[in-house]
């Protein structure tokens, strides 16, 4: 099964943009990057998804390099309701696999 | 839409019990699955199933039995509860497998505690 990995926490202040970079090491053709995040007690909600390039929505951007080996979730001007776990993943075909996230705490 | 719902919210299970998480969503999907989260980590998959009629097993399916026989549910029983079982149970659901841009939609988790 194709996993992802990422940094298991980050801590930032509110008013700051962050940036979580995850590795794709296995991606597929076929395969979008999404990226999904939860908090405590709920189901995990969809974010952002791209193939490659850039791609921006109302929440965050996401940045995908050229050779989709990486890519890099942006989340600009956090604040506490943002502290939450972000898991990036390979989705195609396949049943998603999820790892163990990145744990962001923003702090006042 | 009501999206993705799962009852029950929390249920206290003892050793050899059985019981039927449900899961419904009325969003005419096909692909359904179930996950297990424990403390900490990330989800794992335990069933799935890509339309009526049709079930897979997932990463972790021991223990775990499924049946879709309507587009609408997709319940999830523990045959005989082991304390090894506890964890949240998150249902999902998407319109197909076979759209990978699709996006898979979560239910709000069941938290099992077996005794």
């Amino acid at each position: 099964l194709a996993k992802t990995t990422q940094p298991i926490s980050m801590d930032s202040y509110e008013g700051q943009e962050v940036n979580i970079t995850c590795s794709h090491n296995n991606i597929a053709t076929n395969d979008y990057i999404t990226w999904y995040q939860q908090f405590p007690s709920q189901g995990p909600r969809f974010i952002i998804q791209g193939y490659k390039t850039k791609v921006t929505n109302e929440v965050a951007s996401l940045f995908i390099p050229a050779d989709r080996k990486s890519s890099t979730l942006s989340l600009p001007r956090v604040s506490l309701s943002d502290t939450a776990v972000y898991y990036c993943l390979d989705t195609g075909r396949r049943a998603l696999t999820f790892g163990s996230g990145t744990r962001l705490q923003v702090q006042p | 839409n009501a999206g993705v719902t799962q009852t029950p919210k929390f249920q206290v299970l003892k050793t050899g019990q059985s019981m039927t998480l449900q899961c419904a969503q009325d969003m005419n999907h096909e692909y359904m699955s179930w996950y297990r989260q424990d403390p900490g980590m990330g989800l794992r998959l335990i069933h799935y199933s890509v339309g009526a009629g049709i079930t897979d097993q997932g990463e972790v399916p021991n223990g775990y039995n499924v049946s879709r026989s309507t587009t609408e549910d997709f319940p999830l029983r523990l045959l005989s509860a082991a304390p090894s079982q506890t964890s949240v149970y998150f249902c999902a659901s998407k319109f197909s497998r076979d759209r990978p841009q699709e996006t898979q939609y979560f239910g709000p988790g069941t938290r099992l505690l077996v005794l």
